[in-house]
């Protein structure tokens, strides 16, 4: 069954601490990956994604993911964390053209200062 | 564009009345998406639909629930009789229709069911 799995429930860090979240899918076809943030009470926003081409993709404050196919991965990557990054990390699979995404069950990130 | 708008932000209600949610969509997004959003059970897909038509209901729980879009610019999600465990957040969103297109939410119902 076609699935994403997101390793780490939750991840506590230091401020300046780097960060990885992982992120793994079940899918056989061609694939647009993507990484969502839900800050604390707000709605899920995109941080970024991949569609084709450069498999190190940059997204907004910092953030990057790297696609590699042998391993049907996605993993979410910050050199240094700050408190305001303290949220909840959704990876999503995209598939074919008119299928919904398939969401992780997510990580919740915290930093403390 | 103002996104995607949902109402009410927050609704109270009672166990056993009728509740409506509310989303318009982007202008000219051809897809529209509900979620729902539980500490339990995380995020969920109820149902979305592809120019108006509903393509995949198969998270929709049970009958108590249902879900519309008579045109482009509107769909609703109805819960009757609404139940205390029906209580999430409900997220509505939308997206263009090419393959790798941006998924955008809207700011979310938190429902309570008393």
């Amino acid at each position: 069954a076609q699935s994403v799995s997101q390793h780490n429930h939750h991840v506590i860090l230091s401020e300046a601490a780097s960060l990885e979240l992982g992120c793994n899918y079940s899918y056989g076809g061609t694939v647009n990956l993507f990484w969502y943030v839900q800050y604390p009470g707000q709605h899920l926003q995109l941080l970024l994604k991949y569609f084709s081409g450069d498999p190190l993709v940059k997204g907004i404050k910092g953030f990057e993911a790297e696609f590699i196919k042998s391993k049907f991965s996605f993993n979410l990557r910050k050199p240094s964390v700050q408190w305001s990054d303290t949220a909840e990390y959704f990876c999503a699979l995209g598939r074919q053209a008119g299928t919904a995404l398939i969401f992780g069950k997510g990580t919740t990130l915290s930093v403390s200062s | 564009d103002a996104g995607v708008i949902q109402s009410p932000r927050h609704e109270v209600t009672e166990m056993g009345q009728e509740v409506t949610l509310r989303c318009k969509p982007i202008s000219g997004h051809d897809y529209l998406f509900w979620y729902r959003q539980t500490m339990m059970r995380g995020l969920e897909l109820l149902i979305y639909f592809n120019n108006n038509v509903p393509i995949d209901d198969s998270g929709m729980p049970e009958d108590r629930f249902s879900a519309k879009m008579p045109n482009a610019s509107f769909s609703t999600l109805k819960i009757q009789p609404s139940e205390p465990r029906d209580s999430a957040v409900y997220f509505c969103a939308s997206r263009a229709g090419g393959r790798g297109d941006t998924q955008y939410f809207g700011p979310g119902t938190r429902l309570t069911v008393l």
